[in-house]
């Protein structure tokens, strides 16, 4: 059964421009959840979708923004990059939205974007 | 404000030494805590899931454990591939979720 999968792997930008990140979950997984992970701030959560439709939302700036397409797969674009903004950005998909995932599953996290601005 | 904090930062074992991992947080209302392996260069795994104070799961060498303030993630005879980072996250009662920025843990043969 193939895992959560995040393209590019890796990506370098320059200040100003503006990048999106793609995530396909696991095949019947209809939730999508997207993380910024830096060494130091650690693991913040952006956004997650369900059935296209954003149900929770991080304290990032409007710069960060993503969707959800019919088949589950899922965007995150970041405009008008700073710096700041070098971080691995993962995703992570689970079959039901946050509150109704049962204990004993969790998460699939993919391995994530690292996204480097110059 | 919310927050998790996980200690030690690092720590560093011989292999078949057991330890505790904290993590301890100020989320009202938390609605589960879930516990994470990272290895470099990969996403997150998944480990354990705990929704009450007095809970307590475990997978094979790893057991954890939930009071109202805090969750120990405990490893008994540890082996050189539990080596990774140990992350612990919380879900607060708008469904959002706060990580702490993990252990790092070295098991030395």
């Amino acid at each position: 059964k193939a895992g959560v999968t995040q393209t590019p792997r890796y990506l370098i930008k320059t200040r100003g421009q503006q990048v999106t990140l793609s995530c396909s979950p696991i095949s019947g997984h209809r939730s999508v959840s997207w993380y910024q992970q830096t060494p130091g701030q650690g693991l913040q959560f952006l956004f997650e979708y369900f059935s296209e439709t954003q149900r929770n939302k991080g304290n990032f700036p409007g710069r960060f923004s993503g969707r959800q397409f019919s088949n589950s797969r899922s965007e995150m674009n970041v405009s008008t990059l700073e710096l700041g903004d070098s971080a691995l950005y993962l995703c992570a998909s689970s079959l039901a939205p946050t509150g109704r995932v049962p204990s004993n599953y969790g998460y699939t996290f993919g391995s994530g974007t690292r996204l480097t601005v110059v | 404000e919310d927050q998790v904090t996980q200690s030690p930062e690092a720590l560093r074992l011989q292999e078949g030494e057991s330890s505790s991992l904290n993590c301890s947080y100020t989320v009202s209302g938390l609605r589960g805590l879930f516990w994470y392996r990272q290895d470099p260069g990969k996403g997150p795994e998944f480990l354990f899931t705990l929704y009450s104070a007095g809970e307590e799961k475990e997978k094979e060498r790893l057991k954890a454990t939930l009071t109202k303030k805090e969750s120990f993630l405990h490893i008994t005879a540890p082996k050189p591939e539990d080596s990774a980072t140990y992350l612990c996250a919380v879900q607060a009662p708008g469904n959002q979720f706060y990580f702490g920025t993990g252990t790092s843990l070295t098991v030395i043969p």
